[in-house]
């Protein structure tokens, strides 16, 4: 069974760097047939993606967050990773990272999912 | 890029159907058939409940189905469950490699 588990600080400070890695068991990180993303949610709020990246090293930010964000991938360790720069207390929320399940292009759905870690940005 | 919009909330007896509606443009949900839906529940990461419109994953109950007309896609559940409380959310393909959700729906079965 494929299991995805974020790991990083939970607290950060604000104008620092995010850091958060995604590690995944039961899978390949290397299979053509996924991508790999990361989806935060404000507390009480929705659902935002962030970014996704292929096994390859391809990326695709958000546009909102494009300046700010980047995701990359360890194909060896089986993980990918998000950095998000000079955060606010607006980035504080919960990460979760996700497979995203592909056919072709583009990437269709988010079929597995972490638990999610929460990330509070503050001094 | 902007979010997909959904009703903040939708309520239900048990037994009864309820869909909740996910208004989009030409740009994502009318132009692609990439349309999902999630469930969430509280404390919960999502799980994967509708894809490419209509399709179900195994495992998810026939209860739960999708569909859309234009630039609308719907989550219809019916047969309503105390467990279906939860709050749902629709993502689509919006093109030019991004991807958008939509704010959610928190459905109350009373």
């Amino acid at each position: 069974q494929l299991q995805l588990l974020e790991s990083g600080p939970g607290l950060v400070k604000p104008s620092e760097t995010l850091s958060l890695t995604c590690s995944v068991s039961g899978g390949s990180i290397s299979s053509s047939s996924y991508y790999w993303g990361w989806i935060r949610q404000p507390p009480g709020k929705g659902l935002e993606w962030i970014g996704s990246i292929y096994y390859s090293g391809s990326t695709y930010y958000n546009p909102s967050l494009k300046s700010r964000v980047t995701i990359f991938v360890d194909t060896s360790k089986n993980q990918f990773s998000l950095k998000l720069s000079s955060v606010t207390a607006a980035d504080t929320a919960v990460y979760f990272c996700a497979r995203q399940f592909s056919s072709g292009w583009p990437p269709a759905y988010f079929d597995y999912w972490g638990q999610g870690t929460l990330v509070t940005v503050s001094s | 890029q902007s979010g997909l919009t959904q009703p903040a909330s939708v309520s239900g007896s048990p037994g009864q159907s309820i869909t909740i509606s996910c208004a989009g443009t030409s740009s994502d949900v009318g132009s692609y058939n990439l349309v999902s839906w999630y469930q969430q529940h509280p404390g919960k990461a999502p799980k994967l409940m509708i894809y490419e419109v209509s399709k179900r994953p195994s495992g998810v109950s026939n209860r739960f189905s999708g569909s859309r007309s234009g630039n609308t896609a719907s989550l219809t559940i019916s047969g309503l469950q105390a467990e279906d409380e939860a709050d749902y959310y629709c993502c689509s393909y919006a093109g030019s490699n991004t991807w958008v959700f939509g704010g959610g729906t928190k459905l109350t079965v009373l």
